[in-house]
């Protein structure tokens, strides 16, 4: 079966800190991987997707960047961080070959910059 | 840009009442998908549809897709503290890899 991981679960960061949040998926192949970022009981706004190694889309201009280094791992980053870069982060990930279909999630990061 | 319209955004009723949330769009979707989140976790998929006029149940959960396919209903029978949680749609287009979101409603239901 697949799972997913996501680390770390919480994070403290002060403002101008860089950031690395890491993903990864086992139990399958070139799957599709996505990273998100919700505010407190609300919606989930797309922040970056790849379909394949080193191909990265993003959705938001930001002071973020992806990378997939690795076919199952999925970095988010960041030089410099911001205060409204707190939130709860997830990742997630889609069979390889089909449209958005059914999306698998992580168990999330929870960013609090300071 | 494409919206999928969640509602209510937030909802509190007594154990034992019925509660219909909604997401309604002008775009039509190849599939929708209803996910249940709860705080602190990764939202978790509770069905798919992918017919026009679909129904799937899943306990005291009934799903519908419209006729049409650019909205779709979650109905809960006989709420219980359990369904506490936010609840999200998500809707599928055909050869495109993102989902559009709802908003979210987030569901209490009190003891």
């Amino acid at each position: 079966s697949q799972t997913i991981h996501q680390w770390p679960a919480t994070l403290v960061q002060p403002v101008g800190s860089p950031l690395s949040l890491e993903c990864t998926v086992e139990g399958t192949s070139n799957p599709n991987l996505y990273w998100y970022r919700q505010a407190a009981g609300r919606g989930l706004q797309l922040l970056f997707y790849s379909v394949g190694i080193g191909q990265i889309s993003s959705e938001v201009p930001q002071n973020l960047s992806a990378s997939r280094p690795q076919d199952r791992q999925f970095i988010l980053s960041s030089k410099k961080l911001l205060l409204s870069d707190s939130g709860f982060y997830l990742c997630a990930w889609s069979e390889v070959g089909l449209a958005a279909e059914t999306q698998y999630f992580g168990p999330g990061t929870r960013l609090l910059v300071l | 840009t494409q919206l999928l319209e969640q509602s209510p955004q937030f909802l509190s009723i007594q154990e034992g009442e019925n509660l219909t949330v909604y997401c309604n769009s002008s775009s039509v979707f190849s599939s929708l998908q209803w996910y249940r989140q709860e705080p602190g976790e990764g939202p978790v998929l509770l069905v798919t549809v992918v017919t026009g006029g679909e129904v799937k149940k899943l306990k005291r959960l009934t799903f519908q897709f419209g006729d049409a396919r650019k909205d779709s209903s979650l109905h809960i029978t006989a709420a219980q503290p359990g369904d506490t949680g936010l609840y999200l749609c998500a809707g599928a287009r055909v050869s495109n890899y993102q989902l559009i979101w709802g908003a979210g409603t987030k569901l209490i239901i009190k003891p």
